[in-house]
């Protein structure tokens, strides 16, 4: 079975820090990994889709890489803002299996 | 374009009891999920269409829970009876198919709170 973990669980910034949020998973053999962005009460907004056969992905102040041997994935945060406090969730496609991570809480500072 | 409905957005019952949620995917979107999201943890996935077909319900507790999606748009997820572990929010995505390149879009949740 897929093991998606997210580390760390909580991560507090002061504004304009850069920050990487890191994600790792047991199993190699996915088709994709995706981050979502997750606001209290709120559904999971999509951020960056990484393809298997793809390294990295880059949306404006963020950029996702993809290391499929080792497992791991990271999401770079560029300069923050207060605006992107909210928990971060990876999951990858396994199959026809989708496995989300537990996580990680960002708190930027003002 | 308009974005995955969830309704009711919150549900208070008392185990044993039955409910149902109801989800409305992106226009033109063929593949519709249902997560459950303890909280405090990741989403899981429950079970998956494609069309008005099942691709997977491996995790779904079938015993307890059963979902449709007739006509391929629509979907009802469906409890009976709760429990007191099935307090969670019940999350539904849609993507235009199941591609490995397809994103997925999900709708606000409901929140169910079983007492």
């Amino acid at each position: 079975k897929q093991e998606v973990t997210q580390i760390p669980a909580a991560l507090s910034v002061p504004e304009g820090e850069n920050l990487v949020l890191n994600c790792s998973f047991t199993d190699s053999a996915i088709y994709n990994l995706q981050w979502f962005r997750q606001d209290p009460g709120k559904g999971l907004t999509s951020l960056l889709l990484i393809q298997s056969s793809q390294r990295e992905q880059t949306s404006g102040r963020l950029n996702a890489s993809l290391d499929k041997s080792s497992g791991r994935s990271t999401l770079y945060i560029a300069a923050s803002q207060p605006g992107d406090s909210a928990t971060y969730l990876c999951a990858v496609k396994l199959g026809n299996q989708f496995y989300f991570g537990t996580g990680t809480s960002l708190t930027v500072i003002p | 374009e308009a974005g995955v409905a969830q309704s009711p957005r919150y549900k208070i019952i008392e185990k044993r009891q039955s409910v149902a949620f109801w989800c409305n995917p992106i226009s033109g979107h063929a593949t519709l999920y249902w997560y459950q999201q303890i909280l405090g943890q990741g989403p899981k996935l429950l079970i998956q269409f494609q069309n008005n077909g099942v691709v997977d319900d491996s995790q779904l507790p079938k015993d307890r829970f059963s979902a449709e999606r007739l006509k391929g748009v629509d979907s009802t997820l469906k409890i009976q009876p709760a429990k007191l572990e099935d307090s969670a929010v019940y999350l539904c995505a849609s993507s235009l198919d199941r591609g490995r390149w397809r994103e997925q879009y999900f709708g606000p949740g409901t929140r169910l709170t079983v007492t």
